[in-house]
């Protein structure tokens, strides 16, 4: 079955740097748009960033733009989030998602980023 | 971005009795290929989303079918025709069809 499982979280103090990864099973990795989201604690959820299978499109949110990086390696079907320059306002649950189209189909079960110093 | 708008963002519920919730977007979600992504997840405490309905109206697999979704151009409504203990949850909606995508604020349904 369709597993995704993020790892790489923790506690990271502002302005600094940190790389999540999602690692993807149980269906073709390579096929699929691949996305993340985020949910601050309490909050609501905020789509941030999406790469497409063969990675010649990626899109972001804004409130990350110039400062997080989609990737993904397909030969480890792994999906990853390079985030620099972090505030206390990126502290949340970060969630892979993928994307059939239009859609989320699958979610990972996140893993927390806290930004504190 | 577009916006997405739900009500009610509390929702008491007494069990066997229907539930509605309204979601409505700042523009269209009508897609350019004919589509409209509009989507409906649960999130259950502690869980990750789970995805109910997808393209307005379309149930997925394993969602009972208490559960069903409507609606069409920039309003669109998911209603539970009898709610149970377990659909205790905060409820989404989501548009897949302009990027960013967005979601609504969430409701939470509990139990009267």
């Amino acid at each position: 079955q369709v597993q995704l499982v993020e790892s790489g979280g923790g506690v990271v103090q502002p302005e600094r740097s940190l790389t999540l990864s999602c690692a993807a099973s149980g269906f073709t990795f390579s096929s699929y748009l691949m996305h993340w989201v985020r949910q601050a604690p309490g909050k609501g959820l905020e789509c941030l960033a999406v790469i497409y299978p063969d990675e010649n499109k990626r899109y972001y949110a804004d409130s990350v733009k110039g400062r997080f990086g989609i990737s993904r390696d397909n030969s480890k079907d792994t999906l990853y989030l390079h985030m620099n320059n972090l505030g206390v306002e990126d502290t949340a649950l970060y969630y892979c998602a993928r994307d059939p189209g239009g859609t989320y189909d699958s979610w990972g079960q996140g893993t927390l980023v806290i930004v504190s110093s | 971005d577009v916006v997405m708008t739900q009500s009610p963002l509390s929702l008491p519920v007494t069990l066997g009795q229907p539930a509605s919730i309204s979601c409505r977007s700042s523009q269209s979600l009508v897609s350019s290929d004919g589509n409209t992504y509009l989507n409906w997840f649960q999130q259950r405490p502690g869980q990750s989303p789970r995805r109910l309905i997808y393209k307005v109206s379309n149930r997925d697999s394993g969602v009972p079918d208490r559960f069903s979704g409507s609606g069409s151009g920039a309003d669109f409504t998911l209603k539970i025709s009898r709610v149970e203990a377990e659909d205790v949850a905060v409820y989404y909606c989501m548009q897949g069809t302009h990027w960013p995508w967005t979601f609504g604020q969430g409701t939470k349904v509990d139990i009267k």
